[in-house]
């Protein structure tokens, strides 16, 4: 099973409509990021959160909304859907120890998102 | 800030060619990390490798290897005898270790062809 698992994988919703994107992760990791690709520009860092208690904002955190349920669950909503907010949506954790590991941000499969 | 920058939008090989995909970084910062991954087709981001910033060894993991050279805050990655399977957009990224936020280039998407 995967490590790092987002749901749904694909979505088209509609102008106006809110959505959640969910992501679960195996791997133990404290740290939980959310972000977007759009064609030619990498990625974009839209909220990360460190631990339950923690949520900051990202790069293009507007129009978006997160909620940390759990250590393992960092969820993604977009209050409205607007046209340019159709993207690829990516999750990532990481873990915050003294390992080899630290810091590396290991990536969920990813949701395609279209909003019409 | 710190800044990534992949100047190589596009680059196409025949099969069996070496291929340098090259990156620059910016940062403020004394110690940081940098990273590869690998985004196939299929879409999925692959983790391919991390370099501490006090580590400028080279390092050489079958037909890849990884040349970090802070004297140009480069992170150029090399695949060797490059094959089909290598096709895929290849990001390199930077974080600070004060900050743990990733900083990504706009990718590099390799074709391989036959």
């Amino acid at each position: 099973d995967a490590d790092v698992t987002q749901t749904p994988r694909n979505r088209i919703t509609k102008t106006g409509k809110r959505i959640m994107l969910e992501c679960s992760q195996t791997k133990g990791h404290d740290r939980m990021y959310w972000y977007r690709q759009d064609p030619g520009l990498g990625l974009q860092l839209i909220y990360y959160s460190f631990d339950v208690k923690d949520i900051n904002k990202g790069e293009i955190s507007d129009g978006y909304s997160v909620s940390r349920q759990a250590q393992a669950k960092f969820s993604l909503s977009l209050e409205s859907a607007i046209p340019n907010q159709t993207a690829l949506y990516f999750c990532a954790t990481s873990d915050s120890g003294q390992g080899a590991d630290t810091d590396t941000q290991y990536f969920g499969p990813g949701t395609r998102l279209t909003v019409l | 800030a710190q800044k990534v920058t992949q100047a190589q939008t596009e680059i196409s090989v025949v099969e069996k060619e070496d291929v340098t995909l090259d990156c620059v970084y910016e940062t403020r910062d004394t110690t940081y990390y940098l990273f590869w991954y690998k985004q196939p087709p299929s879409g999925e981001l692959v983790f391919l490798i991390r370099r501490n910033s006090f580590d400028e060894q080279n390092e050489i993991s079958g037909r890849y290897s990884w040349n970090f050279q802070k004297s140009t805050s480069s992170f150029n990655f090399t695949i060797t005898a490059s094959q089909v399977v290598d096709s895929a957009v290849y990001f390199c990224a930077l974080s600070e270790a004060t900050a743990s936020k990733l900083t990504f280039g706009t990718g590099t998407r390799l074709q391989v062809t036959l």
